[in-house]
């Protein structure tokens, strides 16, 4: 069965800090990555999606990158973190044959910068 | 911005009754429309999905309703449970040039009482 990781869970990041938060899928190959933002009560925000390695394309501008360095791990980075870099960070995947309705969702980041 | 949006964004029930959730849309180009849950603390969960050529899809306990006239989507749930306690997002699919994207709502909370 295929599954999903992120970590870590939670963390408290200082302004102009970096950030790395992991995602990796086990069980499948050659998924649809995705990473999501949640702000506090509100929707999910699609911030970055891979089709394949090395491919990466980016919903909304702003002070965060995504890179795909295997198949299945997904990678969100910042160099320097904003306040309003704070939220609920979601790593999804999606079969390409399931045509992206059908989104595996992990765990998810909590993201406070102080 | 987004174009999938909700009328309510908290909904109170009692256990047993039914519950009606609402979704507008303003894109008409999307071929899919999609239910996802979410649990405290967790990622969405894919409920039901329902194609932009029908009117009406049923699932265990749940029933999507498409009104492409008016641009709304609702979501029934059939003698609501204290499990069923969550936010619920619609979604829309929509192609670009790296595939099928889905686009999430701002969510409603659903709250069974006892």
């Amino acid at each position: 069965s295929q599954t999903i990781h992120q970590w870590p869970a939670t963390l408290v990041q200082p302004v102009g800090s970096p950030l790395s938060l992991e995602c990796t899928v086990e069980g499948t190959s050659n998924p649809n990555l995705y990473w999501y933002r949640q702000a506090a009560g509100r929707g999910l925000q699609l911030l970055f999606y891979s089709v394949g390695i090395g491919q990466i394309s980016s919903e909304v501008p702003q002070n965060l990158s995504a890179s795909r360095p295997q198949d299945r791990q997904f990678i969100l980075s910042s160099k320097k973190l904003l306040l309003s870099d704070s939220g609920f960070y979601l790593c999804a995947w999606s079969a390409p044959s399931s045509g992206a309705n059908v989104l595996t969702f992990g765990a998810g980041s909590r993201l406070t910068v102080l | 911005g987004e174009s999938v949006g909700l009328h309510l964004p908290t909904l109170s029930v009692q256990e047993g009754d039914n519950s009606i959730i609402n979704c507008a849309y303003s894109n008409s180009a999307s071929d899919y429309f999609i239910w996802y849950k979410q649990e405290s603390g967790k990622g969405p969960q894919f409920i039901i999905d329902i194609r932009s050529n029908m009117d009406k899809r049923q699932g265990q306990r749940v029933t999507v309703l498409l009104n492409k006239t008016v641009k709304h989507l609702s979501l029934q749930i059939a003698a609501t449970q204290p499990g069923d306690s969550a936010v619920y997002f619609c979604a829309e699919r929509r192609f670009n040039n790296a595939g099928n994207m889905l686009t999430f709502g701002g969510g409603t909370r659903l709250m069974v009482k006892p």
